[in-house]
């Protein structure tokens, strides 16, 4: 089964506004990460929020984790150019391995 | 700041061709993953490693995939012979405990001719 279903698939916002993007998956989890990938490059982790965390902050970045609705989204304040790249969570289960949704595109318009 | 490093970035090999992809992970990580993205599709998880053994493999990660610890540094993936599909970027991780942040390497191109 899938894990990590990002939504929307694309966002396109103008700089200096919020862009929020959501998780979702399926069964139950350790711990949610979410990471950002620039067009063909490599993964940066943002954030890690545990299974018995509600809420975490990193500088603009503020991440929600509702383990009632296997849900999780990720806020960005105050949108820069540079933010824009595919953001994707990814889920563990009991054997270590992460396990991806497919990311949502975020274009920061200038 | 420590940072995970793969080598080479980009590998080109022929069809039945053995290639070995080079990582190496963050010097005080104990986990040690492969994954590999092809090209506009979902992240994929291939094999975790721990304590000199495999801990977890995927359905990807089938008898032409091995990975190893040589040495006290490099964790290398060997595809024994690879085909048209194994395309994709191969990124490799690390992480102090299993259910820690786990950090990426920048990724080698791997294409198949």
């Amino acid at each position: 089964s899938q894990q990590g279903e990002e939504d929307p698939q694309a966002l396109s916002i103008q700089e200096g506004e919020n862009a929020t993007m959501n998780c979702s998956y399926k069964t139950s989890i350790n711990n949610l990460q979410w990471y950002r990938q620039n067009s063909g490059r490599g993964l940066v982790h943002l954030i890690l929020i545990r299974s018995n965390e509600r809420e975490k902050h990193s500088g603009r970045l503020r991440v929600t984790l509702d383990t009632s609705k296997k849900s999780s989204s990720l806020l960005i304040t105050a949108s820069r150019a540079a933010d824009t790249a595919s953001y994707f969570c990814a889920t563990d289960d009991s054997n270590y391995q992460l396990i991806w949704g497919a990311g949502t595109k975020l274009i920061i318009k200038p | 700041e420590p940072e995970v490093t793969q080598t080479p970035s980009h590998q080109v090999t022929q069809m039945g061709q053995e290639v070995i992809l080079r990582c190496v992970p963050i010097s005080n990580h104990l986990y040690f993953y492969w994954y590999r993205q092809i090209l506009g599709q979902k992240v994929e998880f291939l094999v975790s490693f721990y304590n000199n053994e495999i801990s977890e493999k995927s359905e990807i990660f089938d008898d032409q995939f091995s990975v190893e610890r040589p040495d006290g540094s490099n964790f290398t993936l060997k595809i024994r012979s690879t085909k048209l599909e194994d395309s994709a970027m191969y990124f490799c991780a690390s992480s102090e405990g299993s259910y820690n942040e786990q950090f990426f390497g920048p990724g080698t191109r791997l294409t198949v001719l």
